[in-house]
């Protein structure tokens, strides 16, 4: 299985940039397809999709978010924060069967 | 307005069956593969199961291979799991959610099923 790694925590302040880092145990890019995406979860609520394919906004979803990156390494990114962005970020890999997931990073307020 | 709404999740023994239903409405249901996702109790994301647009391709995760079942009506715009042979490990939230190229765009509430003596 494609093992995802994610940092547990991040710490940051209202109105500056976050950075969350996801490694995978190897490349889950095909040809142009980078095939990581990102979700945001809040306390008792389900996943939402932030990212598709590395670096596809979702809609509804806004510009503040973005990602980055490919092979085996990916990056999400909110710029600026604010206080509804206070979640749990998880990564995901479709480029091979079973789809994984990230352990999740807590973004928590400095 | 898309809407998955799981039902279904219940206190069962170990070794015992349930089947959990997934009501979707606000998109056309037969065009999307479904996947159930479940997350246990203060942990991560864990995908159980895949299926296809007309049901007629499935792919499960190696610990519920053979004792879950994924399945679809696309008469009636529902997704279910057929669970059998449950263990304390299985005890999640169960998710319903649409998968598109292999990202999971929509997601219901989730329905809690708890394996317990």
């Amino acid at each position: 299985d494609i093992v995802l790694t994610q940092s547990p925590a991040l710490a940051v302040s209202l109105g500056q940039r976050a950075t969350i880092s996801c490694r995978a145990s190897q490349s889950v890019s095909i040809s142009r397809y980078n095939l990581m995406h990102w979700y945001q979860q809040k306390p008792g609520q389900q996943p939402k999709l932030l990212i598709y394919r590395a670096s596809n906004l979702a809609s509804g979803i806004p510009a503040r978010f973005s990602g980055s990156g490919s092979g085996t390494d990916f990056t999400l990114t909110i710029n600026p924060v604010q206080a509804d962005d206070i979640a749990t970020y998880y990564c995901q890999q479709s480029r091979e069967s079973p789809h994984t997931f990230g352990a999740g990073t807590k973004l928590e307020l400095k | 307005e898309v809407q998955l709404v799981e039902s279904g999740g219940v206190l069962v023994q170990p070794g015992r069956s349930m089947k959990l239903s997934c009501a979707a409405s606000g998109f056309t249901f037969s065009s999307f593969p479904m996947a159930w996702v479940r997350q246990a109790p203060t942990k991560g994301l864990e995908w159980v199961a895949t299926i296809s647009t007309s049901g007629g391709s499935t792919y499960y995760r190696d610990s519920v291979k053979g004792r879950f079942t994924i399945s679809r009506d696309n008469a009636k715009s529902t997704l279910y799991l057929q669970m059998d042979s449950l263990r304390s490990e299985d005890t999640a939230t169960y998710y319903c959610t649409t998968e598109d190229y292999g990202s999971f765009a929509y997601w219901g509430q989730g329905t809690l099923v708890t394996v317990s003596s």
